[in-house]
């Protein structure tokens, strides 16, 4: 069993709605989550990055974090063609910070 | 933001070659790098911790007879692929950390024919 799991999609939206994505993980003691986005065939560019549990919002933008389930997630409100990329969760311990864990990626299409 | 540069952005090699990999940090020192590696349609898997001025640890199942890091200085650290064989083609990417912040740089395309 992986110990981050994320749906690799794709997951297609018509623009201008939420799009939602999500990760589980089994390890505890993961403390920082981040959601990446990726382009094909470049480095992925970091989104948001939260630690611990709660909520973080930034621009069209929000990261939720439950620790009690295992289960962070990542909104894209009012979602544009230029959104259509592969969205990465990765999280890490406190003891292992920069050693990132990441979920499969989820590829997702926003059509005009 | 902070910048992280990788150089060559993309390298084709025959079989048995060696390719070295350069991640700089732009714009911060970096005594941390790491390098992962993504195949086609996969995630990023750490493949090892770059430390400066030391040893750098490798994940396991990463060969370090293979993969050749060096940290020489706080801004740069090189990773060597040695006798390169086809199924090295793959990805390759390096982050640093900046304020609790992970940046990842452009990454290498590397074909090994």
């Amino acid at each position: 069993q992986k110990e981050v799991e994320q749906d690799p999609g794709p997951l297609s939206v018509p623009e201008g709605a939420i799009v939602s994505l999500n990760c589980t993980y089994s390890n505890s003691a993961f403390q920082y989550f981040m959601w990446y986005r990726q382009y094909s065939r470049k480095g992925p560019e970091l989104l948001m990055y939260t630690y611990s549990s709660g909520n973080k919002e930034d621009g069209r933008f929000t990261a939720q974090v439950d620790k009690s389930s295992k289960y962070i997630s990542l909104f894209i409100r009012d979602s544009q063609p230029s959104d259509s990329a592969t969205y990465l969760c990765a999280m890490s311990g406190a003891d292992s910070w920069g050693k990132l864990q990441f979920g499969a990626g989820t590829q997702v299409v926003v059509t005009p | 933001g902070a910048v992280v540069s990788q150089h060559p952005s993309w390298v084709i090699c025959k079989s048995g070659t060696s390719v070295k990999i350069e991640c700089r940090s732009l714009d911060f020192q970096a005594t941390t790098m790491f390098w992962y590696r993504q195949f086609p349609k996969q995630s990023l898997m750490l493949m090892a911790t770059s430390n400066e001025g030391s040893k750098a640890t490798y994940e396991q199942g990463v060969e370090k007879d293979k993969f050749l890091i060096n940290h020489a200085s706080l801004t740069l650290s090189t990773l060597t692929v040695t006798s390169a064989h086809p199924e090295d083609s793959s990805f390759y990417i390096c982050s640093s950390d900046r304020v609790n912040e992970q940046f990842f740089g452009p990454g290498t395309r590397l074909t090994v024919l």
